[in-house]
């Protein structure tokens, strides 16, 4: 079956760097995506990572490894409006998104 | 960039009724559409897949009677959740992509409360 797999809850703190991971197994591979989540609200896009290797934007980075089925999404510069749920999902062969349970990262002061 | 609309944002009913729910892509064209359903502290459930112009394709456990959707053109799509029940509250999010492209553009959800 496909699966994705990420944490459920982090912790860190301001001004720190955090990095929320993601293995996948799915039937067949079209891309992977972050989104965030705030509490109550619609997700929003962060990253596409379709080819190994990482990908940076601002704050934000994201990594990808085909091989191993991992990704990872990298916070940088840790602030508090960055709490809220994080989920990684796969695009499969058939081109529907598979989504992870998502990782609620908690931002202290 | 892509920008998804939903209507209403939120809304109360009645047990036993039915709502109805629009999404609209408003800068693009939107050759598929989805339908996710969330509860509290849980991720995304697709629900149904929906191409213009042909019937949606729901995912296993999902009543398509209940739950009916149409997507009559490239810029709208619309859920309505029928004899609706207290279970069915939750926050019903869609998503659009064009014909080209793998991103799906979300919009900002809807969250219905059946009393």
């Amino acid at each position: 079956g496909q699966n994705i797999d990420q944490p459920t809850e982090m912790t860190a703190t301001e001004g720190a760097i955090v990095q929320i991971n993601c293995t996948y197994q799915t039937s067949g591979f079209n891309g992977l995506f972050w989104y965030q989540q705030h509490a109550g609200e619609a997700p929003t896009f962060l990253s596409y990572n379709v080819l190994d290797g990482l990908e940076e934007k601002g704050r934000f980075s994201s990594f990808l490894s085909r091989s191993k089925g991992y990704s990872y999404l990298l916070l940088k510069e840790l602030q508090m409006k960055d709490s809220a749920s994080y989920l990684c999902a796969v695009m499969d062969s058939n081109y529907q998104l598979i989504w992870g349970a998502g990782t609620k990262l908690i931002i202290k002061p | 960039g892509a920008v998804v609309s939903q209507h209403p944002s939120w809304v109360i009913c009645k047990s036993g009724t039915s709502v109805k729910i629009e999404c609209r892509s408003l800068d693009f064209q939107a050759t598929t559409m989805f339908w996710y359903r969330q509860f509290p502290k849980q991720s995304l459930m697709l629900m149904a897949t929906s191409n213009e112009g042909s019937k949606a394709t729901y995912e296993q456990g999902v009543e398509k009677d209940k739950f009916l959707i149409n997507h009559a053109s490239l810029t709208l799509s619309t859920l309505t959740v029928t004899s609706a029940h207290p279970e069915d509250s939750s926050f019903y999010i869609c998503s659009a992509r064009d014909g080209g492209g793998r991103e799906q553009y979300f919009g900002p959800g809807t969250r219905l409360t059946v009393t």
